[in-house]
């Protein structure tokens, strides 16, 4: 079956503008995850979504980042006003119940470069 | 609050050789243990997890790896490895409780394997 899927692949934009990070997660899985690898901190956890709600959202970097998931299914990470240290790859991640032995199943990426 | 320390950033090791990539994890409650690989250009690949029970897992690939409890250790080894096998590999621990899913990962492995 399709796994997860992310889009762009590749985003780039100018500092200070808005951008927009799409994950199309498992058909089924209730829980999604974000994540972000960068070369200086490695995969930071960013947000959690169980269905619809975020019970977790500790690891966004800041007020700028914000993400929204509808209909229990496709997620939205919108960062505004990138600034340079906004460059990573943004993984999405889902899985079947959100529990804390279940397998998450990883998108490629989005590769965001703020010049 | 735990954390993952990946004692090798990168391992180089000749096909057919055995290889470990050393994990050790700090934490102040029961976990739940990861690893995954991360092939080029690819998104995250669950390789093996310990919930409980055996402290040898095995995993995809031929990989297995073991929790040892006094040491907070969760060593990766493979007897033999292939050319196949080079990928960067991460170790990742999750808390239990009301952490849900989140995992908190190590800085990454890159395993190199020379013909």
């Amino acid at each position: 079956g399709a796994g997860v899927s992310q889009s762009p692949s590749n985003k780039v934009t100018e500092k200070g503008k808005d951008v927009e990070l799409r994950c199309d997660p498992i058909s089924g899985h209730t829980a999604l995850y974000w994540y972000r690898q960068s070369l200086g901190q490695g995969l930071e956890f960013l947000i959690y979504f169980q269905g619809n709600s975020a019970p977790d959202k500790s690891g966004l970097p800041s007020d700028r980042f914000s993400a929204e998931r509808t209909g229990g299914s496709v997620s939205t990470l919108t960062i505004q006003r990138t600034q340079q240290e906004d460059s990573a790859v943004y993984l999405c991640a889902s899985s079947l119940g959100g529990t804390n032995t279940d397998t998450q199943y990883f998108g490629p990426g989005t590769r965001l470069t703020v010049l | 609050a735990q954390s993952v320390t990946q004692l090798d950033s990168q391992v180089p090791v000749f096909e057919e050789a055995p290889v470990e990539l050393r994990c050790n994890y700090s934490s102040s409650v029961s976990v739940y243990l990861f690893w995954y690989v991360q092939y080029p250009n690819q998104g995250l690949q669950l390789l093996l997890k310990y919930l409980s029970g055996s402290t040898l897992v095995k995993g995809i690939n031929g990989f297995e790896a073991e929790f040892n409890k006094s040491q907070t250790s969760f060593h990766l080894r493979k007897p033999s490895v292939h050319i196949s096998d080079t990928a960067e590999y991460f170790c990742a621990v999750n808390a239990g409780g009301t952490s849900y899913g989140k995992l908190t990962f190590g800085q990454g492995t890159i395993l190199t394997v020379h013909p």
